[in-house]
């Protein structure tokens, strides 16, 4: 069955860099969007950015271009990269498969097992 | 961007009970709207997407209705598994936005 693990580390201290890659178990890369997603604690989702097949990534502008996605195609893996983290980027981090419906990507059917990102000095 | 408000933002009900929760984009997002079920602990769960349509092996008890800026989320007879938070979230245009979630307690 497909599914997605992920990791990264999980404490970090402020301006540093969150960095968490998510790879694709027993299933296929391509014909899918990829995103990251995060959720402070006690609070909702927020959405962080997506990657396509061919590299081309799109991100939530609330971060400030802070956000980079990457993937390795070669591995089934897609990454996040957030620059310059604060106390205010603490939370679960997901990693979630987009699936095609129609002309859109905006279904997240797949979700990793989540990582927990704490920032403090 | 496109905001989402949904209402309310906790619920106590009965087991059997009919639960009805509330999304409202702030401007027309058509049929573009999915649900979402979060149990403590765990990552969000797809239910309904493209406002009506149920996902593979979720029960028929949940439905979901609407269109345009207004939809709705009913679990038709509630059980005690339903207990969770749920999500709206909205994907006609970019940044994809989720509700503020409701969460849901058994009385």
């Amino acid at each position: 069955q497909v599914h997605l693990q992920q990791w990264g580390a999980g404490l970090l201290k402020p301006s540093e860099t969150l960095s968490l890659t998510c790879t694709v178990l027993n299933g296929s890369f391509s014909g899918y969007y990829w995103s990251w997603l995060r959720q402070p604690p006690g609070k909702g989702l927020e959405w962080i950015g997506e990657i396509n097949r061919s590299g081309g990534a799109n991100d939530n502008p609330s971060l400030k271009s802070r956000v980079s996605i990457s993937l390795d195609t070669s591995k089934n893996q897609f990454s996040l990269s957030l620059t310059s983290v604060t106390a205010a980027d603490t939370g679960v981090y997901y990693c979630a498969r987009q699936r095609p419906y129609g002309y859109t990507f905006g279904q997240f059917d797949l979700w990793g097992q989540g990582t927990l990102v704490t920032v403090s000095s | 961007d496109i905001q989402m408000t949904q209402s309310p933002s906790s619920l106590s009900a009965s087991v059997g009970d009919r639960v009805t929760i509330t999304c409202q984009a702030s401007q027309d997002i058509d049929d573009s709207l999915n649900w979402y079920q979060q149990k403590p602990g765990k990552a969000p769960k797809l239910l309904i997407y493209e406002t009506s349509n149920l996902e593979s092996g979720v029960p028929s008890r949940f439905s979901g209705s609407g269109s345009r800026t207004n939809f709705i989320f009913t679990i038709s007879s509630l059980q005690p598994e339903d207990i969770a938070t749920y999500y709206c979230q909205q994907y006609e245009n970019l940044p994809y936005r989720f509700g503020q979630g409701t969460k849901l307690e058994i009385k």
